[in-house]
């Protein structure tokens, strides 16, 4: 069974730090996995797709990698500004088979204080 | 290009009433999903469907809930009798067919739902 985990939970940074957020999963058999941002009582932005075949994602300020055989995916954040405050989570889609529903972590709270 | 649209954004009923939620999702998204997200957790499935077919619905607690998407496009979820531990965010999302290859999901703002 495929779980997600992610690491740390909570995070508070000063302004213009580089941060790294850690995703983990149990099972690399993956087709993708996605990092959202949600802000409070909002809905879930997209942020980064990777595709199981890709090493990283880029836009902008954000870098996504993947090491799908350890089961690891980082979300680098260069240069972090206060409106980054969100939670991040990820979420992984399963392989193939009729099991297409994404599998997600909990997320980590991001702070970044001026 | 507009995103996934829900509405409303925001319900308050008492206990034992219906309720529903609406979802347009992106124009030419095949798949639509319908989840709850309570405070603190991740979204948790409750239905997906491809085209009009929901193919996924393992999750619905379908004793209480319900959900249509007769004509493929946007959707409905319904709760009938709702109870106090059905207070939650209810989220819509849509992605293209998975048979292109391109699965990349995307949410609208959901429905804050509280039950009292």
């Amino acid at each position: 069974k495929q779980e997600v985990t992610q690491i740390p939970a909570a995070l508070s940074v000063p302004e213009g730090e580089n941060l790294v957020l850690n995703c983990s999963f149990t099972d690399s058999a993956i087709y993708n996995l996605q990092w959202f941002r949600q802000d409070p009582g909002k809905g879930l932005t997209s942020l980064l797709l990777i595709q199981s075949s890709q090493r990283e994602q880029t836009s902008g300020r954000l870098n996504a990698s993947l090491d799908k055989s350890s089961g690891r995916s980082t979300l680098y954040i260069a240069a972090s500004q206060p409106g980054d405050s969100a939670t991040y989570l990820c979420a992984v889609n399963p392989e193939s088979g009729n099991n297409r529903k994404l599998i997600w972590g909990l997320g980590t709270s991001l702070a970044v204080n001026p | 290009e507009a995103g996934v649209v829900q509405s409303p954004r925001y319900k308050i009923i008492e206990k034992k009433q219906p309720v529903a939620f609406w979802c347009n999702p992106i124009s030419g998204h095949n798949t639509l999903y319908w989840y709850r997200q309570n405070l603190g957790q991740g979204p948790e499935l409750l239905i997906r469907y491809e085209n009009e077919e929901a193919v996924d619905d393992s999750q619905l607690p379908k004793d209480r809930f319900s959900a249509e998407r007769l004509k493929g496009v946007d959707s409905t979820l319904k709760i009938q009798p709702a109870e106090l531990g059905d207070s939650a965010v209810y989220l819509c999302a849509s992605s293209p067919l998975w048979g292109g290859g391109n699965t990349e999901a995307f949410f609208g703002q959901g429905t804050r739902l509280t039950v009292v």
